[in-house]
């Protein structure tokens, strides 16, 4: 089974703080994600990494940086917290895409972060 | 761009009824569709998926959906609901090459009345 490992589940951190916020998978997996769920507006990209050591911004980056060194690691880090960055983050991998098959793209379990 | 609209946020259906949740797409190319769901507390399961060739999906738990081009929609459906399927869905369009990023519609929580 493919596993997507988010190291908390559950983190309280102070506005103006930098998070770090992890996620490791271990099927070799190209592609890696990080989205952020609110209620009412689903799952929202952020930043995704398609090699290492590269990255693009997806829908709404403001405010967090990713780094990606080895291929099974990507960290979302905010560097400044801020109390409207409260919220569900949500890590995903998926291998390269095949054509016609399309992929299967893997999620963690989510880190619920709340910034007070 | 691409963009998915879940009609209504949430969804209650009785113990062995029919499961309906909608889901239009909007996309400038032929899309890869996706359903998830996700329990209480947990990340998102992959339910099923179109990519090309048969229109209707089959998909984990009794679930399927059908791919309608003409009406770019991809609802899901299930013949009879259990309480197990209270869960919130996901509908979900990505592009076709690349590192075929999700685009998610709002979700909608079914509940399952006894």
């Amino acid at each position: 089974d493919v596993k997507v490992t988010q190291s908390s589940r559950y983190l309280v951190k102070r506005t103006g703080e930098k998070v770090f916020l992890e996620c490791v998978q271990d099927m070799d997996h190209e592609n890696m994600f990080w989205y952020r769920q609110d209620p009412g507006l689903g799952l929202r990209l952020i930043y995704f990494s398609y090699d290492v050591k590269m990255k693009e911004k997806g829908d709404i980056p403001e405010g967090y940086s990713v780094s990606r060194e080895k291929k099974e690691r990507f960290s979302l880090i905010l560097e400044s917290a801020s109390t409207n960055q409260t919220s569900m983050y949500l890590c995903a991998s998926s291998p390269p895409l095949d054509r016609g098959r399309g992929n299967t793209i893997y999620f963690g379990e989510g880190s619920w972060l709340t910034v007070v | 761009a691409q963009s998915v609209t879940q009609l209504g946020s949430h969804v209650s259906v009785s113990e062995g009824a029919l499961v309906l949740l909608r889901c239009n797409y909007s996309s400038s190319v032929p899309p890869y569709l996706f359903w998830y769901v996700q329990y209480p507390n947990q990340g998102l399961q992959l339910l099923l998926k179109y990519t090309t060739g048969a229109t209707l999906v089959k998909g984990i738990n009794g679930f399927e959906a059908e791919f309608k081009k003409s009406e770019t929609s991809f609802h899901l459906t299930k013949p009879s609901a259990h309480m197990s399927d209270a869960a919130e869905y996901f509908c979900a369009v990505s592009e076709i090459q690349g590192a075929q990023k999700l685009v998610f519609g709002q979700g909608t929580r079914l509940t399952i009345n006894p």
